[in-house]
């Protein structure tokens, strides 16, 4: 069964410093990796979806990078913004056969301080 | 606009009263989904569909129930609520399991 950890579970900076959140996974037979913004009360928004066959994908001061073979993703975070303050979790996605299992982490609790 | 809407956005309840947590996209996604999430637990699945009339189990499929008789739609049905249901659950969507997912704003659940 596929297990998805993120650490640290929360994380504090200041403004502007550059930072990388982690997300290592046990199964490295993935199709995708996606990373998640979520704010207190409310749902999941989409940061950055990166395939297998990928290494990176970027959208503007956002970085994540996949290596299958070691289990790991990371979400670089550039001149990190106090509106950057938000959880952000990791999920993996399995398939086999018509099955689609998609499986998060907990989570890391990102604050930025002004 | 598109979106996930769900339906109520929170409930109390109490426990063997039958409830359903609705799910609608405009999106005309073929696939939808339905997590709880717990602290300590993160996000689980509970079910998916692939599309119409074609769901399976997730990870905690236990004491919920769903159906997929149209493609907009994704009710989440608890047919006898038990405290340890008490959870914020969201439901999602995308054009296919392995593209991007869009979550509703979620519901919290109470069950006394």
């Amino acid at each position: 069964k596929q297990e998805v950890t993120q650490i640290p579970a929360a994380l504090s900076v200041p403004e502007g410093e550059n930072l990388v959140l982690n997300c290592s996974f046990t199964d490295s037979a993935i199709y995708n990796l996606q990373w998640f913004r979520q704010d207190p009360g409310k749902g999941l928004t989409s940061l950055l979806l990166i395939q297998s066959s990928q290494r990176e994908q970027t959208s503007g001061r956002l970085n994540a990078s996949l290596d299958k073979s070691s289990g790991r993703s990371t979400l670089y975070i550039a001149a990190s913004q106090p509106g950057d303050s938000a959880t952000y979790l990791c999920a993996a996605l399995l398939t086999s056969g018509s099955a689609r299992q998609l499986t998060f982490g907990s989570g890391t609790q990102l604050t930025v301080l002004p | 606009e598109a979106q996930v809407t769900q339906n109520p956005r929170y409930l109390i309840t109490v426990t063997g009263k039958k409830l359903t947590v609705t799910c609608s996209q405009n999106m005309n996604h073929e696939y939808m989904s339905w997590y709880r999430q717990d602290p300590g637990l993160g996000l689980r699945q509970i079910y998916y569909s692939m599309n119409v009339e074609v769901t399976d189990k997730g990870d905690v499929p236990e004491g919920y129930k769903v159906s997929r008789k149209e493609k907009r739609n994704f009710p989440l049905i608890l047919e006898s609520p038990s405290p340890n249901q008490t959870s914020l659950y969201f439901c999602a969507s995308s054009l296919d399991a392995t593209y991007e997912q869009y979550f509703g704003p979620g519901t919290r659940l109470t069950v006394t």
